[in-house]
């Protein structure tokens, strides 16, 4: 069974257009991630969800919105997509802890490429 | 702010060659230590932790030690093969947050 999983895998779209992009794990955590992977493979979180609340909102353009309906699921949708979006998505969901060094347990990732 | 600087790659090692690669760290506090590894074309999956100082993670023949005097956790094998080629990140997490290293990238000639 996969622990965390991303749908879709690829995402290729034009600039302008409004996209998003899935996660859903299975592993009973309470809190999730996105982050963004660029092409020199440098990994920067963007956002994390415990128990729906937003509890970490990085520098990230208003264009990229998370949702998460309930604590299995965090989606990621981007309005007006620019060629400076392109990049590797990876979802993340760890147990909520005060500092002792939980896991984060990753998706396969979600590769955007905007034309 | 808290940081993590990990040795510029790419690596090249034959098989059965020793691996080391530098991490060093800047952080408020004592954070937690990963490292990470990405097959080519996956997701990240956990290599190894270490919660405190002087902790050594294991795991697939990997080794790191969580220094706190010299704020390192370089990552070792004894002896490589070409399945570990694959990038190589090192983290510290504070709060909820994982910091990642720019990634080294490992490859392994048979």
């Amino acid at each position: 069974d996969t622990a965390v999983s991303q749908t879709p895998k690829y995402l290729v779209t034009q600039m302008g257009n409004d996209k998003s992009i899935k996660c859903e794990q299975n592993l009973g955590h309470d809190t999730m991630y996105w982050y963004k992977q660029d092409s020199k493979k440098f990994l920067k979180i963007m956002f994390s969800y415990n128990n729906k609340e937003l509890i970490i909102n990085e520098t990230v353009p208003n264009r990229f919105s998370p949702k998460s309906p309930d604590k299995a699921h965090l989606n990621l949708h981007i309005n007006s997509l620019e060629l400076g979006d392109s990049a590797v998505y990876f979802c993340a969901s760890s147990q909520w802890s005060s500092g002792t060094g939980d896991t984060q347990y990753f998706g396969p990732g979600t590769r955007l490429t905007v034309l | 702010g808290n940081s993590v600087t990990q040795m510029e790659g790419p690596v090249t090692l034959s098989e059965e060659a020793f691996l080391t690669i530098n991490c060093t760290y800047t952080a408020t506090g004592y954070p937690s230590l990963f490292w990470y590894v990405q097959y080519p074309g996956e997701g990240l999956q956990l290599l190894l932790k270490a919660t405190k100082a002087d902790d050594k993670g294991s795991n697939k023949g990997f080794e790191a030690t969580y220094r706190k005097e010299t704020t390192s956790f370089h990552l070792e094998k004894g002896s490589v093969q070409v399945s570990d080629s694959a990038v190589y990140f090192c983290a510290l997490r504070y709060g909820n947050k994982l910091v990642f290293g720019a990634g080294t990238i490992l490859r392994v000639k048979s």
